[in-house]
């Protein structure tokens, strides 16, 4: 069964370093969201993207964090500098197209000393 | 903006009991409703979705409902098993092409 593949599964990183988390869509998926989960609250979204367009990246700190999906396929989220309240777990989930549901990967668990 | 709840935040129960889980959501106005469950440190797996127009999906030992007029869903879980420890989310999806908007959760422990 096909599965959204995610790396690194854990990161621990210090404060003030870049990060960069990958993700591997379901084959053929055009829809590609990034969540962040902190621990005890639900997944919020961060950004969504359509093919190699985004969709939407209202709640993305734009200050820190930038997300590319540049071939429509896999994509990757970075986060430079990290700060201590990124300790989270960031989910990536794809959808056939927009209307349909969401598969989520096993996400990366990223902890800032 | 809508908000979704989950009551209770936790519950233990003994094996075999039947339970429900709830979910509230503050617009009614919804595309869809999942339900997903989460192990601890994993990723989610969708357990239901239902859509607008649907009442009610069922999967196994689950069922979902969905009243859309009163903002509310839940989830029946029959014969429970300590396998079915884990947490689990609910969310819903205001309009076709946009994010799920999550619950905290309801964690959940069965115990032999």
């Amino acid at each position: 069964e096909a599965e959204v593949a995610q790396s690194p599964r854990y990161k621990i990183t210090e404060k003030s370093q870049a990060v960069a988390f990958w993700c591997d869509p379901i084959s053929g998926h055009a829809t590609l969201y990034w969540y962040r989960q902190i621990l005890g609250q639900g997944p919020e979204l961060l950004v969504q993207f359509q093919d190699e367009s985004v969709v939407d990246d209202s709640q993305l700190p734009k200050d820190r964090f930038s997300a590319e999906r540049l071939k429509g396929v896999d994509s990757t989220l970075k986060i430079q500098p990290a700060e201590l309240g990124d300790s989270a777990m960031y989910l990536c989930a794809s959808s056939l197209n927009r209307r349909y549901e969401q598969y989520f990967g096993p996400g990366t668990r990223l902890t800032v000393t | 903006k809508q908000e979704v709840t989950q009551i209770p935040a936790a519950l233990s129960v003994p094996e075999g009991e039947n339970l429900v889980l709830n979910c509230s959501f503050t617009d009614s106005a919804i595309y869809n409703l999942q339900w997903f469950r989460q192990d601890p440190g994993k990723g989610l797996t969708s357990l239901l979705l239902i859509q607008s127009s649907q009442r009610e999906q069922t999967s196994g030992r689950l069922n979902a409902s969905l009243d859309k007029s009163s903002g509310r869903s839940t989830l029946y879980i029959a014969a429970s098993q300590p396998g079915d420890s884990a947490t689990y989310l609910c969310a819903v999806r205001h309009q076709a092409g946009t994010a799920l908007i999550f619950g905290k959760g309801t964690t959940l422990s069965v115990s032999s």
